[in-house]
């Protein structure tokens, strides 16, 4: 997992209620990204950053919100306008550019909505 | 449309076996090609990058093989063991507008018995 630590591992939380996922790195790794894993599915991009104070939306991004103040830092919220927020959540933040780039994932995060 | 997909979805074989799993995309433009080694509930780990020129990647008991002209890799395991159980996710990195996208297959999930 290399120096990208998520919490908690397991969130279980009520309906309508918002919830944040935190996500640290200590590689002084510029981008992050936030992707959503369903069973059957591949990752799906949510949010991602290039730089500190500025984020782009991903594929997936209707019902969540980020914040980038920090290098180190990219917490995520899952709002209640989620309509299936049940699922695996993955960060990951990357290096490199050409054949160089590769990112590097976090252990996860499983959030329960019911 | 960018799609990697993966087969098959799942495979069991006994410890000591060989495997081979198959990853077509039709990806453009293409970078590169990782094929990523999933625990559950955990993230994913790259085993092996492949460009447009190579066709062939070793990483110990892991193979890689890519023929860009008919867009299809294949990850070959070679004497498994317990601990290869996991799911194995093929992802395509296609640069576009100035953005390092990812797009992952579903992942076959292999599980080795004794």
């Amino acid at each position: 997992d290399g120096g990208i630590t998520q919490s908690p591992k397991y969130l279980f939380r009520k309906e309508g209620q918002n919830v944040t996922l935190s996500c640290e790195q200590n590689l002084n790794h510029d981008a992050m990204y936030w992707y959503r894993q369903d069973p059957g599915q591949g990752l799906r991009l949510i949010y991602y950053s290039q730089i500190v104070n500025d984020f782009q939306k991903g594929d997936i991004a209707e019902g969540y919100s980020v914040s980038r103040e920090k290098k180190e830092s990219f917490p995520l919220t899952v709002t209640s306008a989620q309509k299936n927020p049940t699922a695996f959540y993955l960060c990951a933040s990357s290096i490199g550019t050409g054949t160089s780039y590769e990112q590097y994932f976090g252990p996860g995060t499983r959030l329960t909505v019911t | 449309k960018n799609q990697v997909e993966q087969s098959p979805q799942s495979l069991i074989i006994l410890e000591g076996k060989n495997c081979t799993l198959q990853c077509n995309y039709t990806v453009s433009p293409f970078s590169n090609l990782r094929w990523y080694k999933q625990d559950t509930g955990r993230g994913p780990v790259s085993l092996t990058i492949m460009t447009f020129s190579e066709n062939t990647k070793s990483n110990g008991r892991y193979t890689a093989t890519l023929d860009a002209d008919t867009k299809q890799s294949s990850l070959h395991i070679t004497a498994s063991q317990l601990s290869d159980s996991a799911s194995y996710i093929c992802v395509v990195r296609s640069p576009s507008g100035g953005y390092n996208k990812l797009i992952f297959g579903a992942g076959t999930r292999l599980a080795v018995h004794p």
